[in-house]
């Protein structure tokens, strides 16, 4: 059975610095992996999806790479603003269109 | 990108009575809907997997008697609580494939249940 691993379950950054959030599956049979923003007691925003066949996305200030053989994500988000502030969610799908599975999430707070 | 849109928002009810959230893809087709259900600080898990036309499939565990969901069109998906209780409040979140090849999906903005 899939599992998704997301380390740490909070980080608190000051303003201006990157932040790294990993994310380890213990499948490395995956056909992508996804990046998803919450917001308090809103739904999920798609950040990145990245499919089996490649090594990163990069959107903006946010990088996100894969790498299968190690069962690891991990998305950058470049100069942090107190905006990025949020819980971030990585899952995997096993075909197109199958059902994802969550990690537990980073919640992340990035201080003025 | 693809919407989706979750109806209500929020919803609050008496215990033992039934609640339908509805689920609606606006610009593309979806013949796969997804039902995640989220307790506070703790990720998403999936309930069931509605197919448009056919019976859902529910993930070990979950009371298909009691969450019922439909999927009579290629834009709608209704999740029906029924007979709820305190320990059904959660905060549902329905998601949508677009279709594509990427195999990307779409969530709504969420439904937050709150059984008195």
């Amino acid at each position: 059975k899939q599992e998704v691993t997301q380390i740490p379950a909070a980080l608190s950054v000051p303003e201006g610095e990157n932040l790294v959030l990993n994310c380890s599956f213990t499948d490395s049979a995956i056909y992508n992996l996804q990046w998803f923003r919450q917001d308090p007691g809103k739904g999920l925003t798609s950040l990145l999806l990245i499919q089996s066949s490649q090594r990163e996305q990069t959107s903006g200030r946010l990088n996100a790479s894969l790498d299968k053989s190690s069962g690891r994500s991990t998305l950058y988000i470049a100069a942090s603003q107190p905006g990025d502030s949020a819980t971030y969610l990585c899952a995997e799908s096993k075909a197109a269109g199958n059902k994802l599975t969550f990690g537990g999430g980073t919640r992340v707070l990035v201080k003025p | 990108g693809a919407v989706v849109s979750q109806h209500p928002s929020w919803v609050i009810c008496k215990s033992g009575t039934s609640v339908k959230i509805e689920c609606r893809s606006l610009d593309f087709q979806a013949t796969t809907m997804f039902w995640y259900r989220q307790f506070p600080k703790q990720s998403l898990m999936l309930m069931a997997t509605s197919n448009e036309g056919s019976k859902a499939t529910y993930e070990q565990g979950v009371e298909k008697d009691k969450f019922l969901i439909n999927h009579a069109s290629l834009t709608l998906s209704t999740l029906t609580v029924t007979s709820a209780h305190p320990e059904d409040s959660s905060f549902y979140i329905c998601s949508a494939r677009d279709g594509g090849n990427t195999g990307e999906l779409f969530f709504g903005e969420g439904s937050r249940l709150t059984v008195l």
